[in-house]
């Protein structure tokens, strides 16, 4: 399988700043990568597909980007409502698999 | 407007069995694959299954395989997940979603989990 690592695992920013969180495969899984944030209590929500492109309805302050095994999901100025996990998932192979998510607070 | 209704959870004993219900309006659910993920509590998600649009077609995480069986009815426009010999490590809210392959011009394509349903909590203790 696949082993995706997400990081950092959590993260503390203020409002306005620039946010990344990085994902590495295990191996080359070319641009098959996806990125969903999930708030507490509700079912994730698809913000970004094939590595770069952003889900229809998406703020453009999200933006990913990436190929091969190293991956960036970047928040461009931070919003409150941001404030979520973000999970980054795999589809190169089954089983997909996914990161085990970052935990994005407000400082 | 998709929408994706999970039922089904509870509390089983280890060992126990429980059938998932999914039920999926506002696009046309035997044109697409369907995936299970769960979560247990406090961790990250975790794919389970999934089906493809004819039901021809299954792929499980090794953990669930020979325990749990994905199938589908399109006429009824629902997605299940039968659990058997249930384990503690199974607690988790499960989660349908709609698993959509797309094709570029260029005959490349890309895959999302693009609708969620709302979650069913399973349970397994003693």
């Amino acid at each position: 399988d696949i082993q995706m690592t997400q990081s950092p695992s959590s993260l503390s920013a203020s409002v306005g700043d620039r946010v990344t969180i990085t994902c590495q495969a295990s191996q080359d899984i070319r641009k098959y990568l996806n990125w969903y944030q999930q708030k507490p209590g509700k079912a994730p929500k698809l913000l970004i597909y094939d590595a770069s492109n952003l889900e229809t309805g998406v703020p453009s302050r999200f933006s990913g980007s990436g190929f091969g095994t190293d991956f960036t999901f970047t928040i461009s100025s931070l919003q409150p409502e941001d404030i979520a996990t973000y999970h980054c998932q795999q589809y190169n192979s089954l089983p997909y698999t996914f990161g085990q998510g970052t935990k994005l607070e407000i400082k | 407007e998709v929408q994706l209704v999970e039922s089904g959870g509870g509390l089983v004993q280890p060992g126990g069995s429980l059938r998932l219900s999914c039920v999926a309006s506002g696009f046309t659910f035997s044109n697409y694959w369907m995936s299970w993920v769960r979560q247990a509590p406090g961790k990250g998600l975790e794919w389970v299954a999934n089906i493809k649009e004819d039901g021809s077609a299954k792929y499980y995480v090794d953990s669930v395989k020979g325990r749990f069986t994905i199938s589908r009815d399109n006429a009824k426009k629902s997605l299940y997940l039968q659990m058997n010999s249930l384990r503690v490590e199974d607690t988790a809210v499960y989660y349908c979603a709609r698993d959509a392959i797309y094709y570029y011009s260029s005959g490349s394509y890309y895959k999302r989990l693009d609708y969620w349903g709302q979650g069913t909590l399973v349970t397994v203790s003693s």
